[in-house]
């Protein structure tokens, strides 16, 4: 079963640009992920964020988590061509560990 | 960091033949193990979880039988799909766990099964 939903589905931006993509979800959470997997590949861990976090950043990406709306962000700022790739959000549910993941954002970014 | 490792990372099997997937932890040991099944442009569905030694736990609609789940060590778990048939054809991706990495999931990098 699937608790998140991303918006949007499939964005498509120059190089240079900043991306957004929205991840809203159903329970409450310890925790929430997001990851990236280049088509027909494995995923790559991006960030992890707890719930008593606000905002995380890791280089040129900045996650948001807003636990009374039960939504995160993750902006990808100055994209590049190489971040073409799906992203995924994923919780991680209290009373449990099990990962549930989100529809997923597809991005491209054009050179 | 933590590497979970699968085999094979493709295989293509014939309609009725049955497939079994391995996924370990190459440098922890894990308590928990997950499968997860992956169609093409869409998520990834959790199939079922498995702890160290106990009964796997599967998720609603996931057929027990045809999907068997074996985690008998602490670094090893195996999902064999049984009578495989085209339209079990998809891309399984085990991650593993452990109160050492504090429940963190690592994933491996998949096994793409096609079914003719």
């Amino acid at each position: 079963s699937q608790q998140g939903e991303e918006d949007p589905q499939a964005l498509s931006i120059q190089e240079g640009e900043n991306a957004t993509m929205n991840c809203s979800y159903k329970t409450s959470i310890n925790n929430l992920q997001w990851y990236r997997q280049n088509s027909g590949r494995g995923l790559v861990h991006l960030i992890l964020i707890r719930s008593n976090e606000r905002e995380k950043h890791s280089g040129r990406l900045r996650v948001t988590l807003d636990t009374s709306k039960k939504s995160s962000s993750l902006l990808i700022t100055a994209s590049r061509a190489a971040d073409t790739a799906s992203y995924f959000c994923a919780t991680g549910p209290t009373g449990g560990f099990k990962t549930i993941f989100g529809a997923g954002t597809r991005l491209f970014v054009k050179a | 960091g933590a590497v979970v490792s699968q085999h094979p990372s493709w295989v293509i099997c014939k309609s009725g033949t049955s497939v079994k997937i391995e996924c370990r932890s190459l440098d922890f040991q894990a308590t928990t193990m997950f499968w997860y099944r992956q169609f093409p442009k869409q998520s990834l569905m959790l199939m079922a979880t498995s702890n160290e030694g106990s009964k796997a736990t599967y998720e609603q609609g996931v057929e027990k039988d045809k999907f068997l789940i074996n985690h008998a060590s602490l670094t090893l778990s195996t999902l064999t799909v049984t009578s495989a048939h085209p339209e079990d054809s998809s891309f399984y991706i085990c991650s593993a766990s452990s109160v050492q990495s504090s429940y963190e999931q690592y994933f491996g990098p998949g096994t793409r099964l096609t079914v003719t």
